[in-house]
């Protein structure tokens, strides 16, 4: 179902600090999960993406964390640039469905 | 990667009338969805859109609201009928190839109904 809530989770850094933002899922059967960035006007942008088989997977900049104990996900950006300010949506999908599950989303706002 | 071109961008309608968005893509793709992302909140699917037959709706989401039309492997169409002000919202059209491993999106139709 849709998510409840009017306003997004918000994570404030400077510029050249690491980022980490979060995402819990509900569905243990969820075995690919992708990270979208969604910046102002525009629809989403694939970032990474990890399989259930892995834990980690790194990107330029960016790495994703998978921990299937706790169904957590994480994305961490290195370096963080204001270019990178935007909504950050994690995303799931299970038993081969072509069709993504999207998590709340977090609003990066990086000041110079 | 395909390119996603959505029309209208934004638009602003009157309660009662109807509104079709277009999105068309630049390659043929096996997979077209639309999605609503109301203000302030993640996506929602509405449908998806199916080349030659009728859309497969979500749940909450009915084909008399929200006709759409897949004629070929390039595009589709969504129309929101009989808008509300609860309509208002962005609604995108994503595709997918490649056994569905990544999803790329259109820019959205921004609608607000007045």
């Amino acid at each position: 179902g849709e998510s409840v809530g009017l306003h997004l989770p918000t994570l404030s850094v400077q510029e050249g600090d690491n980022s980490i933002i979060n995402c819990a899922y509900s569905n243990s059967a969820s075995d690919y999960f992708i990270w979208y960035k969604q910046e102002s006007g525009k629809g989403p942008q694939f970032i990474i993406d990890i399989r259930s088989n892995m834990d980690k997977r790194q990107g330029q900049r960016v790495t994703v964390l998978l921990n299937k104990t706790v169904k957590h996900l994480s994305l961490q950006i290195a370096a963080t640039q204001p270019g990178d300010s935007a909504v950050y949506f994690c995303a799931e999908t299970s038993g081969g469905s072509y069709i993504p599950t999207f998590g709340r989303g977090t609003s990066l706002i990086v000041h110079p | 990667s395909a390119v996603i071109s959505q029309k209208p961008s934004r638009d602003i309608c009157q309660r009662g009338t109807s509104l079709t968005i277009q999105c068309q893509v630049d390659s043929q793709v096996t997979m077209m969805f639309w999605y609503r992302q109301q203000p302030g909140q993640s996506l929602t699917l509405i449908a998806t859109a199916n080349q030659g037959s009728e859309a497969t709706y979500e749940s909450g989401f009915v084909i008399d609201k929200f006709p759409i039309s897949r004629p070929n492997l390039t595009f589709s169409t969504l129309t929101v009928s009989n808008m509300s002000p609860e309509d208002s919202s962005i609604y995108l059209c994503s595709v997918s190839d490649r056994g569905g491993t990544e999803a790329f999106f259109g820019q959205g139709t921004r609608l607000t109904v007045v």
